[in-house]
């Protein structure tokens, strides 16, 4: 059975902390994928990755960075979290784009910045 | 530009009832993939069906049934006899081949009432 994995389903941190967060994929995926989802905004897209340390910006990467050191791990750091970055981050994996495979999520990790 | 626009935000049933949640897409491109998924209360999203824009057939699977129309650019969802496990938030989405991004719409909020 397919599974992505994420570090936490809720996490609180203060502004100006240093936020890590991690996703494992056992599917040997190629690509891996951060969202953020908000209310009426649907997901968005903030970084992807399809190799092993290599990256893409989404559509929203301000604030945000990423790290692909081993194909079955993609973390998304927040460098210095802020109020705004308050959200669900979703995670998901794919295999290549070309055989346009559905996406596999994980359960989210819910943020809140106080 | 690509754009998914679900107008529907919200939508409440009684159980047993048919519900169609609407799917409009822009794109320039011939060939792309649509997609739903389902979110349901746990968070993690489920992919539901892939279609291709060269398939215009109607799919069926289930309770559950895809009206495929590019002359509208619209890939409708419909449930049938929907039931209580039917509550979620329903995502389209648009894959364009040429690069790796999925575009969501923003989602419809479905719930069925018993």
């Amino acid at each position: 059975d397919v599974k992505v994995t994420q570090s936490s389903r809720y996490l609180v941190k203060r502004t100006g902390e240093k936020v890590f967060l991690e996703c494992v994929q056992d599917m040997d995926h190629e690509n891996m994928f951060w969202y953020r989802q908000d209310p009426g905004l649907g997901l968005r897209l903030i970084y992807f990755s399809y190799d092993v340390k290599m990256k893409e910006k989404g559509d929203i990467p301000e604030g945000y960075s990423v790290s692909r050191e081993k194909k079955e791990r993609f973390s998304l750091i927040l460098e210095s979290a802020s109020t705004n970055q308050t959200s669900m981050y979703l995670c998901a994996s794919s295999l290549p784009t070309g055989y346009a495979y559905e996406q596999y999520f994980g359960p989210g990790t819910r943020l809140t910045v106080t | 530009a690509q754009k998914v626009t679900q107008a529907q935000t919200e939508i409440s049933v009684v159980e047993k009832e048919d519900v169609t949640l609407d799917c409009v897409y822009e794109t320039r491109d011939t060939t792309y993939y649509l997609f739903w998924y389902k979110q349901p209360p746990s968070g993690e999203l489920v992919f539901l069906i892939r279609r291709n824009s060269f398939d215009e057939q109607n799919e069926i699977s289930g309770r559950y049934s895809w009206n495929f129309q590019k002359s509208t650019s619209s890939f409708n969802f419909t449930i049938t006899a929907s039931q209580v496990v039917d509550s979620a938030v329903y995502f389209c989405a648009l894959l364009k081949t040429s690069y790796d991004k999925v575009i969501f719409g923003p989602g419809t909020s479905l719930s069925v009432i018993p």
